[in-house]
């Protein structure tokens, strides 16, 4: 089970942007959670996606943020870019009831 | 409010052993899961170990495997992680984290090993 994620994306202020995590063949039904990551801060959970598009957010998630699904891609959509959303976002998913498996992450440069 | 406050890490030698802790509120600690992610410098986020709500069940991450172990007191609210034969490879911040939905996350601990 192998999660892939872009490095790196940007976009300008005030804009959308959309971040892609790909789940490994064979895992294409599988939920994900986004994690974000703010610079020198703990992650924050941003929400689940399963399988057929539908996403649970976690506390205090704005609006803003969602998330979506296509095969074995999962998204996040971050709309109205603020500079406090520059920061680092994970993906993962579940190997087994307890063990986790991590995306290599993606680095929101915003602009 | 939830809050997770990992505590023990610091600075250790090559082979040795260190006890990390994670005081947790907030929440009924005995109803869930918890686990310990590790981020070494400048690296992702890596998954290292998880225990049931019960303690009844525990996972590791090959990594780790045979080195370290997982244990929770109730009754204190707090999650251990005991690491033993420590390498440099396991420098790293380590995280405590609610649920498997890694739903909560602590500010994380500094484990440096060197010698």
């Amino acid at each position: 089970l192998v999660v892939t994620q872009s490095p790196s994306a940007s976009a300008s202020l005030g804009a959308s942007v959309k971040l892609t995590c790909t789940l490994s063949s064979g895992h294409s039904d599988y939920a994900i959670a986004w994690h974000q990551q703010q610079p020198d801060k703990g992650p924050r959970y941003l929400m689940r996606v399963n399988s057929d598009g539908i996403h649970i957010k976690g506390d205090g998630i704005p609006d803003r943020f969602s998330g979506s699904s296509s095969g074995a891609e999962r998204y996040l959509t971050i709309s109205s870019l603020q500079s406090d959303d520059e920061a680092d976002y994970y993906c993962q998913t579940w190997d087994t009831t307890f063990q986790a498996v991590f995306g290599g992450g993606t680095r929101l440069t915003v602009l | 409010e939830v809050q997770l406050v990992e505590s023990g890490g610091g600075l250790v030698q090559p082979g040795r052993s260190l006890r990390l802790s994670c005081a947790a509120s907030g929440f009924n600690f005995g109803a869930y899961a918890m686990h310990w992610v590790r981020q070494a410098p400048g690296k992702g986020l890596e998954w290292v170990s998880g225990i049931s709500w019960n303690g009844d069940n525990t996972e590791y991450a090959d990594s780790v495997k045979g080195r370290f172990t997982i244990s929770r007191d109730d009754a204190k609210n707090s999650l251990y992680l005991e690491m033993s034969s420590l390498t440099t490879e396991d420098t790293a911040l380590y995280y405590c984290s609610r649920d498997n939905s890694f739903d909560y996350w602590g500010q994380g601990t500094l484990v440096t090993v060197s010698s």
